[in-house]
């Protein structure tokens, strides 16, 4: 069964600064989808940046860009030029290419930014 | 364009009682998964309903169970309620009828219900 994990329950950034999120996972599938999503305390996830493990380049997007290593399992994911506006919980999610039904989240990470 | 909205936004409920859980799918979307989300864990999936029938089921009993309405809206059922089903349940929908096994098709989430156990 595939598993994510997010080793640090809790970041600070500096505003404007740039903080890196952890995130590994376990499958022994070739072929899958990685997710961060962003959690504000209205409690609706959105999407931040989506990464196709059968792509090499890096997705980016915006002030938001992740590193992804597929033989270490690891898909960190890089916030750069640090807003306010970024403070919640983000969450690191797999899904397999071939089932899109099920979605494996992290414990998550809450992110704080000091202004 | 009304997103994906759920209702009600808060509910309490005692120990052995019924609840149900309501999701509007978000314009154009046919599919709605629906998760569990505890207190400082990440969401778990429940189960998946497309054309009317759930299509796939996470690690949850059967006290849990669902419905989806032609309009393709969707119930959460969940019966004989303990206190560790309190709990953030999201829906979220997407459009399955392009999915193909290589094709993406993006999973958009409400606001959630929280439900209260006492």
């Amino acid at each position: 069964a595939q598993t994510v994990t997010q080793s640090q329950p809790e970041m600070s950034v500096q505003e404007a600064e740039t903080v890196t999120l952890s995130c590994t996972y376990d499958t022994s599938e070739s072929d899958y989808y990685l997710f961060w999503y962003k959690q504000p305390p209205s409690r609706q996830m959105i999407l931040v940046i989506r990464q196709e493990a059968y792509k090499q380049q890096n997705a980016t997007e915006n002030r938001f860009s992740v590193n992804f290593q597929k033989a270490a399992k690891s898909f960190s994911l890089k916030i750069s030029d640090s807003q306010l506006g970024d403070a919640a919980m983000y969450f690191c999610a797999y899904r397999s290419l071939y089932n899109n039904n099920d979605m494996r989240f992290g414990a998550g990470t809450r992110l704080t930014v000091k202004p | 364009d009304a997103g994906v909205t759920q209702s009600p936004t808060h509910l309490i409920k005692t120990r052995g009682q019924q609840v149900t859980l309501r999701c509007s799918p978000k314009s154009g979307h046919d599919t709605v998964s629906w998760y569990q989300q505890a207190l400082g864990q990440g969401p778990q999936f429940i189960f998946q309903y497309y054309e009317e029938e759930e299509r796939q089921r996470g690690n949850f009993p059967d006290r849990f169970s669902g419905h989806q309405y032609p309009n393709y809206s969707s119930e959460l059922n969940v019966n004989a309620l303990l206190l560790g089903d309190s709990a953030l349940y999201l829906c979220a929908s997407s459009f399955r009828a392009l999915a193909g096994v290589f094709s993406y098709n993006e999973q958009f989430f409400g606001p959630g219900t929280r439900l209260t156990v006492l």
